[in-house]
């Protein structure tokens, strides 16, 4: 089966870093994704991983070991804006249709 | 990246009338459409997947009564919640994918979703 495990809340001081981690079981693999939802909003893509390795995009940077079935989601100069939900997601198995599971979703907190 | 148009964004229905709720792909044609049911503070869970032109596949505990699907064009699916119950309330969020096509294999285009409250 698939799991996918990551912390339901965390809380960081704006202008900090914070790093949301994400564990998954897959029975296969074709790329790990984050996406951010703000509350009431649909979610919207952050980032795409498929080769072991840190993924630079701006203030966010995504890393991902396979060997390890392991992901995180790396924020930097963190802003109140950046308060919303990341949410970690994996393609159901090995397909490449769209088919998404997501895990349970990290609430993140910014504080001034 | 490809848009994908939700409508409505919010619905109040009273218990036991039937809501429909409309998907469209406005820059793409998707032969597949996903739809999600997220209950607050939760994460997304899949309900269905949408197939143009064929019936929908239904996750396990869904009902494909409750919940109709129909995808009769390349541009839109349709989610119906037929006798819609308090405890259907929720944020109904459909996706497409390019699959291959896209700048990411299997990266979804989310809708803006839909708030129902059922009364």
């Amino acid at each position: 089966g698939q799991n996918i495990d990551q912390p339901t809340e965390m809380t960081a001081t704006e202008g900090a870093i914070v790093q949301i981690n994400c564990t998954y079981q897959t029975s296969g693999f074709n790329g790990l994704f984050w996406y951010q939802q703000h509350a009431g909003e649909a979610p919207t893509f952050l980032s795409y991983n498929v080769l072991d390795g840190l993924e630079e995009k701006g203030r966010f940077s995504s890393f991902l070991s396979r060997s390890k079935g392991y992901s995180y989601l790396l924020l930097k100069e963190l802003q109140m804006k950046d308060s919303a939900s990341y949410l970690c997601a994996t393609p159901w198995g090995s397909s490449n249709t769209g088919k998404l599971i997501f895990g349970q979703g990290t609430t993140l907190q910014v504080k001034p | 990246g490809a848009v994908v148009s939700q409508h409505p964004s919010w619905v109040i229905c009273k218990s036991g009338t039937s809501v429909k709720i409309e998907c469209r792909s406005l820059d793409f044609q998707a032969t597949t459409m996903f739809w999600y049911r997220q209950f607050p503070k939760q994460s997304l869970m899949l309900m269905a997947t949408s197939n143009e032109g064929s019936k929908a596949t239904y996750e396990q505990g869904v009902e494909k009564d409750k919940f109709l699907i129909n995808h009769a064009s390349l541009t839109l699916s349709t989610l119906t919640v037929t006798s819609a119950h308090p405890e259907d309330s929720s944020f109904y969020i459909c996706s497409a994918s390019l699959g291959g096509r896209g700048s990411h294999t299997g990266e979804l285009f989310f809708g803006e979703g839909s708030r129902l409250t059922v009364l």
